[in-house]
C-alpha cells in the first residue's frame, strides 16, 4: 500500500532560522512526489514537485530513494512562510495523489 | 481563467440525511478526484473520475458515491449520513496524466 509519514504536526521556527519539513513514503515502484501548500483562507496549491527538480519561494525538495524520503527544505524561513504543508504521492498508473497528514510551520518574528 | 468551483460552501445535514456536493472543475480538465479532510486525519483520497467513469476509490464505505457528468463536472453523494461525516470536502481536477492538480476551496459539511 502506497503511504506518506509526515511525522511533525506542528513546526515553529523564528524567522531566519533553517527549516526542514520531513516526508517519508511507502511505495515499491518510482512514486512522483509532491509538495503542496495551504495559506490561511486559501485553498491548496501545488508548491513544487519532483521531476522538476526547481525552487519554489526559496524551498527545494530532494527525493532520496534509498532513505524514501522527499524532506522540504529551506535555508531562511520567512513569516509569510507559515502554512501547512502536505506531502503527496502519485503512485505510477494509478493518478490519484496520496496526502500526508500535513505539518503546520510558523515562522515568528 | 476560472479555478475549480464547488457548492454549497456550507452544509448543515442531520444524520441519517443524504448530502450532495458539487464541484465545476477547470475548463479541459477531464480528471475530478474527491477529499475529505477530517481534522487531524490529513487528507483522504474518495474517488477520482476521468471521462465521465469512476476510475478509482478509497477505502470509504458504498454510502459514499458520485458520478462525472458530460461537462466533466462531478457530484459527490453520501448517503446516511453520519455524525464522523463532518469534514471538508475538497475537489481537484486535473488535466490528465501526472499533470498538476488544483483544488477547489472545499465544502464544509456537518452532521447534526
Amino acid at each position: 500500500a502506497q503511504r506518506v509519514t509526515q511525522p511533525e504536526k506542528l513546526l515553529s521556527v523564528f524567522k531566519g532560522a533553517p527549516v526542514e519539513l520531513k516526508c517519508n513514503y511507502s511505495y515499491s515502484g518510482s512514486p512522483e512526489l509532491f509538495w503542496y501548500v495551504q495559506y490561511s483562507r486559501q485553498r491548496l496549491q501545488l508548491l513544487l514537485r519532483h521531476i522538476s527538480r526547481e525552487s519554489i519561494k526559496g524551498f527545494t525538495a530532494d527525493l532520496n530513494k534509498g532513505e524514501t524520503s522527499f524532506h522540504l527544505k529551506k535555508p531562511f524561513a520567512q513569516e509569510e512562510d507559515s502554512a501547512m504543508y502536505y506531502c503527496a504521492l502519485n503512485p505510477t498508473g494509478f493518478q490519484k495523489l496520496v496526502f500526508g497528514t500535513g505539518t503546520r510551520l510558523l515562522v515568528s518574528p | 481563467e476560472a479555478g475549480v468551483t464547488q457548492s454549497p460552501t456550507h452544509l448543515i445535514k442531520t444524520r441519517g440525511q443524504q448530502a450532495t456536493l458539487r464541484c465545476s472543475p477547470i475548463s479541459g480538465h477531464t480528471s475530478v478526484y474527491w477529499y475529505q479532510q477530517a481534522l487531524g486525519l490529513g487528507l483522504q483520497f474518495l474517488l477520482w473520475y476521468d471521462e465521465g467513469e469512476e476510475r478509482n476509490r478509497g477505502n470509504f464505505p458504498p454510502r459514499f458515491s458520485g458520478r462525472q457528468f458530460p461537462n466533466y463536472s462531478s457530484e459527490l453523494n453520501v448517503n446516511a449520513l453520519e455524525l464522523e461525516d463532518s469534514a471538508l470536502y475538497l475537489c481537484a481536477s486535473r488535466e490528465g496524466g501526472y499533470t498538476e492538480a488544483f483544488f477547489g476551496q472545499g465544502t464544509r459539511l456537518t452532521v447534526v
